[in-house]
């Protein structure tokens, strides 16, 4: 069955510090990878997505994550991070059926230290 | 701003209650997708609509459904509450039936008492 694992419930960095928050995903195919980022009490935001092609693919907000086969995994990067990237952020992949559903993660609650 | 909007805002309900709630699609768009996310989890896939039609389904019991409609807005009804129905419910609209991106509303707290 298709999964993904955030591993890192909670991270703290700080203001000006690089990230990497991981992701790794079980599916059986190339999949269709997406993070999203959610302020509290708010909806998802896209901040990128990976279909084909490039595995380095740059989001927004100087958001960029890898895809790595081999490893499973399509972990997020940003070299400097804001106090206003302190949010939730999710790992999907899109389900292998009709409705190419969204799987998330745990998620993984992003903390920034003045 | 994705254009996709959801009504209410929050909601409280008492168990055995039923409730709808609202969601309308971005400008384009022919899919909805429905997910629910309790508190410190990710969101669960409940179901999705394309042209109408049911297209595909997650563990949830039939106390879940819904409906789109021709102008591809769509409702969530839930009956016969519960406790654990307490949940931000997230609608996303996409452009086809496919492996497209899912850009979503900024949710209806359902708080049930």
């Amino acid at each position: 069955a298709q999964s993904v694992t955030q591993p890192d419930i909670h991270i703290t960095v700080s203001e000006g510090a690089s990230l990497e928050l991981r992701c790794n995903y079980s599916y059986g195919a190339t999949p269709y990878l997406f993070w999203y980022v959610q302020s509290p009490g708010q909806g998802l935001q896209l901040l990128l997505k990976y279909f084909s092609g490039d595995t380095l693919v740059q989001g927004i907000k100087g958001f960029e994550a890898e895809f790595k086969r081999s490893q499973s995994s399509f972990n997020l990067r940003k070299p400097s991070v804001h106090w206003s990237d302190a949010a939730e952020y999710f790992c999907a992949v899109g389900a292998a059926d009709s409705s190419y559903k969204l799987i998330f993660g745990s998620g993984t609650r992003l903390l920034v230290r003045p | 701003e994705t254009g996709v909007t959801q009504s209410p805002t929050h909601l409280i309900k008492t168990r055995g209650q039923q409730v709808t709630l609202r969601c309308s699609s971005q400008s384009g768009h022919n899919t909805v997708s429905w997910y629910q996310q309790a508190l410190g989890q990710g969101p669960q896939f409940i179901f999705q609509y394309y042209r109408e039609e049911e297209n595909g389904r997650g563990n949830f019991p039939p106390r879940f459904s819904g409906l789109q409609f021709p102008n591809y807005s769509s409702e969530l009804n839930v009956n016969a509450l519960e406790l654990d129905d307490s949940a931000l419910y997230l609608c996303a609209s996409s452009g086809q039936g496919g492996p497209d991106t899912q850009y979503f509303g900024p949710g209806t707290r359902l708080t049930v008492l």
